[in-house]
């Protein structure tokens, strides 16, 4: 199995821009997770989908950010727009219901 | 308010000595524990894990200890190798078998392996 894929690995884009991450879940896993890692507060959990339905999106930190899960292959988080606080890494993972999860390498991105 | 708490942030240990990375935890509902492991540029993988009904795991050189009575809970690398260096994450659940929808995250501990 190819494991979780995000896109892109690295992004640096200016303040104000839009910036969106993508993520394909292992196939057959219907749980799929955004984190945001920082050194302040470690692997926050951002929103999950369990069947491409959200159902926990309370660690969004503002209406800036918004996810969406078209179908069980492929999700998107999106920042507009982007502030250089939000600056981090940002893991996706998925696994299937109620078991172990699974992460991608992540996408570091850099807001100037 | 952080319910995992790793409250070091690194380690340095000699290789061949035994490295002990804590955690603890402040929610009473917890019952399942989990320890990642990350390496740079990489995402976390999955470790060892330990379910409150016991009080250690071992799996080869990793050891988990709980304690759910002082809600402390430790790591134990015997002997350490220097592909042991990493970023160590605890992270608990209330889902009995420590479903993925229910974990919350320490800080992570930075775990140097020095030759």
């Amino acid at each position: 199995d190819a494991g979780v894929i995000q896109s892109p690995r690295h992004e640096v884009t200016e303040m104000g821009q839009e910036v969106t991450l993508r993520c394909k879940p292992i196939s057959g896993h219907n749980s799929l997770f955004w984190y945001r890692q920082t050194m302040m507060r470690g692997l926050e959990l951002l929103i999950y989908f369990n069947n491409n339905v959200p159902i926990d999106d309370s660690g969004m930190p503002e209406d800036r950010f918004s996810a969406k899960m078209p179908n069980a292959s492929f999700s998107t988080l999106k920042i507009q727009p982007s502030e250089p606080r939000d600056s981090a890494v940002y893991f996706c993972a998925s696994s299937r219901t109620n078991e172990k999860l699974f992460f991608g390498s992540g996408t570091q991105l850099s807001v100037l | 308010d952080q319910q995992v708490k790793q409250n070091s942030p690194s380690l340095s240990v000699q290789e061949g000595r035994i490295s002990i990375l804590n955690c603890d935890y402040t929610n009473s509902m917890f019952d399942y524990f989990l320890w990642y492991k990350k390496y740079p540029a990489e995402g976390p993988t999955f470790l060892i894990s330990i379910s409150s009904i016991k009080d250690k795991n071992e799996d080869g050189r990793f050891t988990v200890f709980l304690n759910k009575s002082a809600k402390h809970l430790s790591l134990h690398i015997v002997p350490s190798q220097p592909g042991d260096s990493a970023v160590y994450f605890c992270a608990a659940s209330a889902i009995s078998g420590g479903g993925a929808d229910g974990l919350t995250f320490g800080k992570g501990t930075h775990l140097i392996i020095q030759p």
